[in-house]
């Protein structure tokens, strides 16, 4: 399968900062990226899609000024959690999907590949 | 509405079958996934039907009934590793992603 990295995979940081993730699809060109939450013991829950080249789309109740989302490139993505609180300490985890492989032959797909997320403790 | 259901928890023994079960109302379909997540971790693939049958995967296998809008999981030999969460999700008519809540599958010695 396809590999998607992400970065950092922990990120402890006090109330009021900012924090940047990245996303990264190390071996094809991701059309479409996807940000989700994850709670403890909770299921997924879908933050934001975002197409490369053009303004994410949030699902509602998530908001749009405070996590930013920017896809730069086919393949990086970034989410910025801007004057974090405690309340935002979640598992965010990013996925990719579509797309064409760098190297090898054209592949597209609607599955999602997730990345290894990345635990955010605010203080 | 989108909806789609899934037991809550599960438990089996240790080189038994266990069958996962999800029912899903959405507005079109394009295909149900079944993915894996183990505690702290990211989910990871298992396996996509958008025809109904059966799919057999080493010893995981999914089955579709899109009449029914039903689906399973079933894996056989069950091992210690296999505890985790098993998320059904539903790819809609705009190409999004519904996801369940989630199965725990608790597996004993």
């Amino acid at each position: 399968g396809a590999v998607v990295s992400q970065h950092p995979s922990w990120v402890i940081c006090k109330s009021g900062t900012s924090v940047k993730i990245e996303c990264r699809s190390l071996d094809f060109q991701a059309t479409t990226m996807f940000w989700y939450r994850q709670f403890p013991k909770q299921s997924l829950m879908l933050m934001a899609t975002s197409n490369e080249g053009s303004k994410a789309t949030y699902e509602q109740g998530v908001e749009k000024d405070k996590f930013l989302i920017n896809h730069a490139s086919l393949t990086l993505s970034t989410l910025t959690v801007t004057s974090a609180h405690p309340e935002d300490s979640s598992f965010y985890i990013c996925s990719a999907s579509g797309g064409e492989r760098i190297t090898g032959e054209a592949k597209f797909s609607y599955e999602q590949y997730f990345g290894p997320g990345t635990r955010l403790t605010v203080t | 509405g989108q909806n789609i259901d899934q037991p809550t928890e599960m438990t089996a023994t240790e080189g038994a079958i266990v069958q996962i079960n999800c029912t899903y109302q959405t507005s079109g379909f394009n295909g149900l996934f079944w993915y894996q997540q183990h505690a702290g971790e990211a989910p990871t693939f298992l396996s996509y039907n958008v025809l109904d049958g059966l799919e057999e995967k080493g010893r995981f296998s999914s089955f579709l009934s899109r009449s029914k809008g039903y689906s399973y999981l079933l894996l056989k030999e069950l091992q210690m590793k296999d505890s985790a969460s098993y998320l059904c999700a539903v790819m809609d008519s705009n190409y999004q992603l519904i996801w369940g809540a989630g199965t725990k599958l608790i597996i004993k010695p």
